[in-house]
């Protein structure tokens, strides 16, 4: 089983739609959980971290379920501009900063 | 822009050669961590530096080595390179004791092995 678990996708969605991915992980010492963002070929980028609280940042919402072990992510009114792949990331509790990332879910923004 | 740079962004190789990847991390950072991202998977890690000293390694064998400079800048070799090594390198940088996984990727270097 791997470490961190995504839908690959392609989740393809019209614009203006809300669309949501969720995000599994295995290593229950896991402290630290983020989603980035990575357009095609190139590298990715922090789009958030998750706090056990939930976090949202404009249209994106962030949500993370520690008894389950997922994370979710909600993007609202969706854009073409938001047509990525999604990252799910898990950070190590060890004294290096090392992420487990699942394999992406592909988001495609319909016009 | 991160202010991570790699070089060189691209590289074909051959079975069997030796590759060095570079890296310069962003200012004020100290600690520099490797990722091998295959075609159509996450990206994996490989292992990080701080203070010019391995700080954990991933699945990876040891012909993956590294070195960190006292300006905090990296490299990754790689030796007897296989084909199943063709994948983008991307260098991050962080800063210790900061919320770890809040990494700064550079563009990545794309190798391939022929």
């Amino acid at each position: 089983r791997k470490e961190v678990e995504q839908d690959p996708g392609p989740f393809n969605v019209p614009e203006g739609a809300t669309v949501a991915f969720n995000c599994t992980y295995s290593n229950s010492a896991s402290q630290s959980f983020f989603w980035y963002r990575q357009d095609c070929r190139k590298e990715p980028k922090l789009l958030m971290s998750v706090y056990s609280s939930g976090n949202e940042d404009g249209r994106f919402t962030a949500q993370l379920n520690r008894a389950s072990q997922y994370i979710s992510l909600l993007i609202r009114d969706s854009k073409l501009s938001d047509s990525a792949t999604y990252l799910c990331g898990a950070g190590d509790s060890g004294g290096y900063q090392k992420v487990t990332f699942g394999t992406g879910t592909k988001l495609q923004v319909i016009p | 822009e991160t202010g991570v740079t790699q070089s060189p962004t691209h590289l074909i190789k051959t079975r069997g050669q030796q590759v060095t990847l570079r890296c310069s991390s962003q200012s004020g950072h100290n600690t520099v961590s490797w990722y091998q991202q295959a075609l159509g998977q996450g990206p994996q890690f490989i292992f990080q530096y701080y203070r010019e000293e391995e700080n954990g390694r991933g699945n990876f064998p040891p012909r993956f080595s590294g070195l960190q400079f006292p300006n905090y800048s990296s490299e990754l070799n790689v030796n007897a390179l296989e084909l199943d090594d063709s994948a983008l390198y991307l260098c991050a940088s962080s800063t210790a004791g900061h919320s770890t996984g809040e990494l700064f990727f550079g563009e990545g270097s794309r190798l391939t092995v022929l």
